[in-house]
This record gives C-alpha cells, sequence and structure tokens, in this order.
C-alpha cells in the first residue's frame, strides 16, 4: 500500500523556467510534509518542509504547496538551475508515534540549458 | 557543527553474513531512524531510536535490529544476510522535541551489496 505517490517518474525543464513537482497521499493522518533532493551517491538532502495547519511555504526559489481536501502537495522551483537536476523525494509523517517519514518514489527532474 | 555521518561507505558480504552499520548522529540531536533504500525506490523506514530505545519499528524482520549509544550514535544490525537486502542504508537524525516534529537530517548512507 503505496500512501504517497509520486507519479511522476521524470520531468524535463528548461533552465529559467519552472519546475513543478507533484506528490498525492492516502493516508489523513499526515500532518507534516516535507521534500528532499538527493544526488546520486549521497543522502537526502533537505529543502523544504510544510506543516498541515498552511496551505504554503516559501524558501527562495522553492514553494510548497499543501492542497489538504485533494491530499495533493506540490513543489514549484523558480527560476530552475542546472544545479536543481536531482531526484526529488516527497515524505509525509504523523505527530503521532515515531514520526517515521513515508517516502514517495521520487521524480527524476533534469534541467536543460 | 557536523552533520550525519555514516560508515562505512561500501561493504559487500555474502548470504547468510551478519553486518554492522554506524551512524552518528548531528550535534544536538537526540533521535536515530534509519531506513533502507532499494534501487529506484524511495527510503523505507526501517526503525527509530531515542533515549537508547526503539521507538517504532516498519515493517521489517527482528534479524534487523539496532542500538544507541549515549551519545546519540547508532548501530543498525542486519543477521542472516538475504540477496533482497542488497540496499542504501540511511541513518537520520533529528531533535525530538515534546508535541512537535522535528525535519530528519541524513547521512551518507552506506551501500550494501550482498552476493
Amino acid at each position: 500500500d503505496q500512501q504517497v505517490k509520486q507519479n511522476s517518474p521524470s520531468l524535463s525543464v528548461q533552465e529559467g523556467r519552472i519546475s513543478i513537482l507533484n506528490c498525492d497521499y492516502t493516508n489523513s493522518m499526515f500532518d507534516y510534509f516535507l521534500w528532499y533532493k538527493k544526488y546520486p551517491a549521497e543522502g537526502p538532502t533537505f529543502l523544504i518542509s510544510i506543516s498541515s495547519i498552511k496551505d504554503k511555504n516559501e524558501d527562495g526559489r522553492f514553494t510548497v504547496f499543501l492542497n489538504k481536501s485533494a491530499k495533493h502537495l506540490s513543489l514549484h522551483i523558480v527560476p530552475s538551475q542546472p544545479g536543481d537536476s536531482a531526484v526529488y523525494f516527497c515524505a509525509a509523517s504523523s505527530n503521532q508515534g515515531a514520526q517515521k517519514l513515508v517516502f514517495g518514489q521520487g521524480t527524476r527532474l533534469t534541467i536543460n540549458p | 557543527e557536523t552533520g550525519v555521518t555514516q560508515s562505512p561507505t561500501h561493504l559487500i558480504k555474502t548470504r547468510g553474513q551478519q553486518v554492522t552499520l554506524r551512524c552518528s548522529s548531528q550535534s544536538g540531536h537526540n533521535t536515530v531512524s534509519w531506513y533502507q533504500q532499494a534501487l529506484g525506490q524511495g527510503p523505507q523506514f526501517i526503525f527509530q531510536y531515542y533515549r537508547e530505545e526503539e521507538n517504532g519499528r516498519g515493517n521489517f524482520p527482528p534479524r534487523f535490529s539496532g542500538l544507541q549509544f549515549p551519545n546519540y550514535s547508532s548501530e543498525l544490525n542486519v543477521n542472516a544476510l538475504e540477496l533482497d537486502d542488497s540496499a542504501l542504508y540511511l541513518c537520520a537524525s533529528s531533535l525530538r522535541r515534546a508535541g512537535l516534529t522535528d525535519t530528519q537530517y541524513f547521512g551518507p548512507g552506506t551501500r550494501l551489496t550482498v552476493l
């Protein structure tokens, strides 16, 4: 049972344009959501997070939007830069218990010059 | 401030052997979580340690076990290795505070290959 889904395995965007990565979840107990970026041979790097009490959080070029009724979140990167090319993982957790992270399968973002 | 470190970087074992992976938490963090990432998949939660006790476990068999030490570093032990245990093992540390969900920060991982 995949509780967090990233339905696009890959995305290609031109440098300078907006990149939009999407994520859907099924567990209504999730109340904290995160995006991580991963380069080959490295661990995931934290990018940005959002609590379920908000619907938007912004940090520089990165903005995360949360639509609780649709159980959907998205990460917007603008403008996209070549260094943004990586695999992006969406993750969700609940404030109950171990607060384990449940990850999606990842989306490989490629920024073309 | 030192980030999360893991050792070794790579490891090759044969089926049936046992392995120990190590993790040092980021300074100021008191919680360690372990994840397994198979090729092409997102990380899967193995277990979490807080105050030297297991504080939640994912869908992994008992041959996966762990420890957390007083300095908050941690070990992951896997007994009776199987071919499917080949994966990237990630350690993440965080600061657990009552009523708050805190960001987990990951180490670079240990790549385990079981032959």
